[in-house]
């Protein structure tokens, strides 16, 4: 069964370090999500990519965050320069076609530690 | 803004016992609900619902959806310490049908 994939599984970095967390959605799907979890908290949306842009994007999506899809597979989400409270579970999701069709699977995750 | 609520916040149950969870939910423009389980990691997802009043049903779990009254409940009959999990419920909103997520509910099941 398809499946989206994350990378790394965990990512240790210092403060003020750029940090990519990779991700390669399920192969037919449109639409691309990235939400963060931080530790004993809701599941909260960033942003999402469609045609090639960002759709819309949260308020915690800052200057600080990017988001890019490289080539046919990849989605990459880019901190710029890392904040103690950037620390949390980041998820990428990914859609099928727009409509009726508003279930995302998820990944299992990259958890990203803020030293 | 849109709003999910989930209650309890976390249960303990025995082997074999019934559960209910509840998720109530105040949306722009409602278009489905979605309940997810996370155990370690990822949520997985679990059901969409549309309808008012259709039981959607996969073996021992079931769920419905009341529109009128803004809620949908999860039910998980004989439950089994696999099931010890977070249970997510979560609408989609926005232009791009971003998740927005309760809290969930914490289900620990003990043998």
């Amino acid at each position: 069964e398809p499946e989206v994939t994350q990378t790394p599984s965990h990512q240790v970095t210092q403060m003020g370090q750029e940090v990519i967390l990779r991700c390669v959605p399920i192969s037919n799907h449109l639409y691309f999500y990235w939400y963060r979890q931080i530790l004993g908290q809701k599941v909260e949306f960033l942003v999402s990519f469609y045609n090639n842009e960002i759709s819309e994007k949260s308020e915690i999506f800052d200057d600080q965050f990017s988001v890019e899809r490289p080539d046919g597979s990849n989605f990459t989400l880019k901190i710029r320069s890392t904040k103690l409270e950037d620390s949390a579970m980041y998820f990428c999701a990914s859609r099928d076609r727009g409509g009726a069709v508003l279930e995302q699977f998820f990944g299992p995750g990259t958890r990203l530690t803020v030293l | 803004e849109d709003k999910v609520v989930q209650s309890p916040l976390s249960l303990v149950v025995h082997e074999g016992d019934t559960v209910t969870l509840n998720c109530s939910y105040e949306v722009t423009n409602f278009r489905s609900l979605l309940w997810y389980k996370q155990e370690k990691k990822a949520p997985t997802f679990l059901f969409m619902l549309t309808s008012s009043g259709i039981e959607k049903k996969s073996g021992r779990l079931s769920s419905i959806l009341d529109k009128k009254e803004l809620f949908s409940i999860l039910n998980i009959t004989a439950t089994q310490t696999g099931d010890s999990a977070v249970y997510l419920c979560a609408v989609p909103s926005g232009s791009a049908r971003q998740l927005t997520f309760g809290s969930g509910t914490q289900l620990t099941v003990l043998p």
